[in-house]
């Protein structure tokens, strides 16, 4: 099945610094989502991106589907960006029908 | 934010009882999703509904039931709860299937003792 690998696992900034989270993923998909999973546990819905650039304050994102990769950035980082970052792609077809495959996650621990 | 509540937020059974947990939707999405998170397995999914009364299952299905008798509501049930039940349960809708995106309700910590 389709593999999603996230880097870095771990990630620890100080206030202010900005930070670059990649999701890989092995074959084309036609969904890409991001999520933030905060200290409360709830998953936030981030960017649908399959491809393209998008932003959103101090967040963007980019996928490159045609290279199977997409970036998170997260300019000037606040401690209330803690959590963890997710990318999840649809299942292939044949598959269960809307199926989000998950990465593992990039674990940020920002220090005030 | 997409209008999904899940009930319970948090449960403690006993093993051997059966449990069961809503998910409710307000935004009449077709697909509803069940899914566990656990430490080092991520999110996977248990059961799914893309209709009222049509239901299928996902990768981890052992042990737990689902129905959906109106759009908006879609029920998973542990049948006979075991301690290897115990996780973080979340519901998920979309819309459609390609180029939509997936919402997630808040969760439910579910312990079994």
């Amino acid at each position: 099945g389709i593999q999603v690998e996230q880097s870095p696992p771990d990630l620890i900034l100080q206030e202010g610094a900005n930070s670059t989270l990649r999701c890989n993923f092995s074959d084309s998909v036609n969904n890409l989502q991001w999520f933030h999973q905060n200290p409360w546990g709830q998953l936030i819905n981030l960017f649908y991106i399959p491809s393209g650039t998008k932003q959103n304050g101090r967040l963007s994102a980019t996928t490159v589907a045609t290279e199977r990769y997409s970036l998170l950035y997260i300019s000037s980082s606040q401690t209330t960006d803690s959590g963890v970052y997710f990318c999840a792609v649809d299942a292939p077809y044949g598959g269960s029908q809307g199926n989000l495959i998950f990465g593992k996650g990039t674990k940020l621990s920002v220090k005030p | 934010d997409a209008g999904i509540t899940q009930s319970p937020r948090h449960k403690v059974t006993e093993t051997g009882t059966p449990v069961t947990l809503r998910c409710h939707q307000t935004e009449n999405h077709r697909y509803m999703y069940w899914y566990r998170q656990d430490p080092g397995h991520g999110l996977r999914l248990i059961h799914y509904s893309y209709g009222v009364k049509d239901t299928d299952k996902g990768e981890v299905s052992d042990g737990y039931s689902v129905s959906r008798s109106k759009t908006e509501d879609f029920l998973l049930t542990l049948e006979s709860a075991t301690s290897s039940q115990t996780s973080v349960y979340f519901c998920a809708i979309r819309e459609g299937l390609a180029y939509t995106e997936a919402f997630f309700g808040q969760g439910t910590r579910l312990t079994v003792v």
